[in-house]
Order: structure tokens, then C-alpha cells, then sequence
């Protein structure tokens, strides 16, 4: 079982819909990381939690470190979300990050 | 702010011959992390350096793989002899400090025949 597991791993929804991506955990942590990656693209860092709530634009993400579980909320959703979303977290006394293996999102106009 | 760079960009070789990725992170991040993402997997961890130091390589299967960050900047990954199963993207990413947000490459795409 992978330590990182996320769902849905493909999501088609159409433009202006909610969208919520799941990630739980099963080893402690220190933060957990959403990451995006587009097609041919290199990855960028969305969000960096360890506790709460985050929010960056149309993006929220939430983390609940007791169920060992996070969500990355898009709000409004445009084709431009259209990307991979992963979930990465960094172990307690690592600096690494392990991967879950990504939900593949898109988003229709 | 000029991003983490990273060449080759795409690589194709035969099994058992070797191989060269280049990294050169953002000016001043002083932790730089070379991952392998395999199609259709998140990446995974190879090696982490602080400085030029080597702080895991837990995962570096180092029968084949090696790398190294001379003066504490620049990094090479070498594979030396290739197998198919190595075919994937090599992610290179650094940070500013230890366990801080990571900033990722484009990668090196590498196909092996």
C-alpha cells in the first residue's frame, strides 16, 4: 500500500464546477505539499501545510493531521486547471518528499 | 529570478550504455533534490544534497546511479549502464533551507532502447 494515496485519480468536470481532490496519509508528517503539473511541464509548489486551511486564489487547501487527510479545493474551475494535481508529503525528519501518484484533471469548457 | 535548469531535455540511448543529467538550481538554494518520475507514478526521491554534502540517498540505487555536487552549485546525475526500467523523467529540484518549499526543473525525459 502506497503511503500516499489520492482520489480521484481522473476527474472530468465541466467549466465553473466545484472541485475537491483527496489525499491521505499513513505515515507521520511534518507538511504536505499540492503540487501542479501540466503536460510536458515542469511541477510547481501550490501549497505547503502542516495545520488548517491555505488559500491562494481560486485554490484552497485544507489539511486534518488527526485523520491523516488533505483536500485541495478549486473553486469556479476554468480549462486552465486542466493539469495533474499531487499530493507530496515530507516525513518527520526527512526533508524528501514522498509522491502520491497524482489526480489527472479536466476541466471542459 | 532565473528558475532551476536542467539539460539535457530529452535523451534517448541503448540498454548498458551511460548517461548524463545536468542541474544547476536557483542561485543561493543551498538543498538540491534529484527525483526519478516513472510514466503514470509520482516522482520518487533519489538523493538530496545540502551544500555538497549528500543527506539521503537511501533510494539511490548505486550499483548504476551516482551523482555529485562539486563546490556545493551545480549537480550531475550519471547512470552507468542503463536498463530499460530506467526510462523516465529526472526531476531536479532545489530549496532555500532544508524542509522549505521545493522549486522543480523542467526535467530530463530518458528513453531507454
Amino acid at each position: 500500500k502506497n503511503e500516499v494515496e489520492q482520489s480521484p485519480q481522473n476527474l472530468t468536470a465541466q467549466e465553473g464546477e466545484f472541485i475537491t481532490i483527496n489525499c491521505s496519509y499513513s505515515v507521520g508528517i511534518s507538511a504536505l505539499h499540492w503540487l501542479q503539473q501540466h503536460p510536458g511541464g515542469g511541477i510547481v509548489s501550490l501549497f505547503m501545510l502542516s495545520s488548517g486551511k491555505k488559500k491562494h486564489g481560486r485554490l484552497i487547501a485544507t489539511i486534518n493531521i488527526q485523520e491523516k487527510h488533505s483536500s485541495l479545493h478549486i473553486t469556479a474551475s476554468h480549462p486552465r486547471d486542466s493539469a495533474v494535481y499531487i499530493c507530496a508529503v515530507r516525513r518527520g525528519g526527512a526533508d524528501g518528499l514522498t509522491f502520491g501518484k497524482g489526480t489527472h484533471l479536466i476541466i471542459q469548457p | 529570478e532565473a528558475g532551476v535548469a536542467q539539460s539535457p531535455r530529452y535523451k534517448i540511448i541503448e540498454k548498458r550504455q551511460s548517461v548524463a543529467f545536468w542541474c544547476n538550481p536557483i542561485s543561493g538554494h543551498a538543498t538540491l533534490y534529484w527525483y526519478q518520475q516513472i510514466l503514470g507514478q509520482g516522482p520518487k526521491l533519489l538523493i538530496q544534497f545540502q551544500n555538497n554534502g549528500v543527506v539521503d540517498d537511501s533510494q539511490l540505487p548505486k550499483d548504476r546511479f551516482s551523482a555529485e555536487r562539486l563546490k556545493g552549485v551545480d549537480s550531475t546525475l550519471k547512470i552507468q549502464p542503463a536498463k530499460l526500467e530506467d526510462s523516465a523523467v529526472y526531476l531536479c529540484a532545489s530549496s532555500l533551507l532544508r524542509a522549505d518549499t521545493q522549486y522543480f526543473g523542467p526535467g530530463t525525459r530518458l528513453t531507454v532502447l
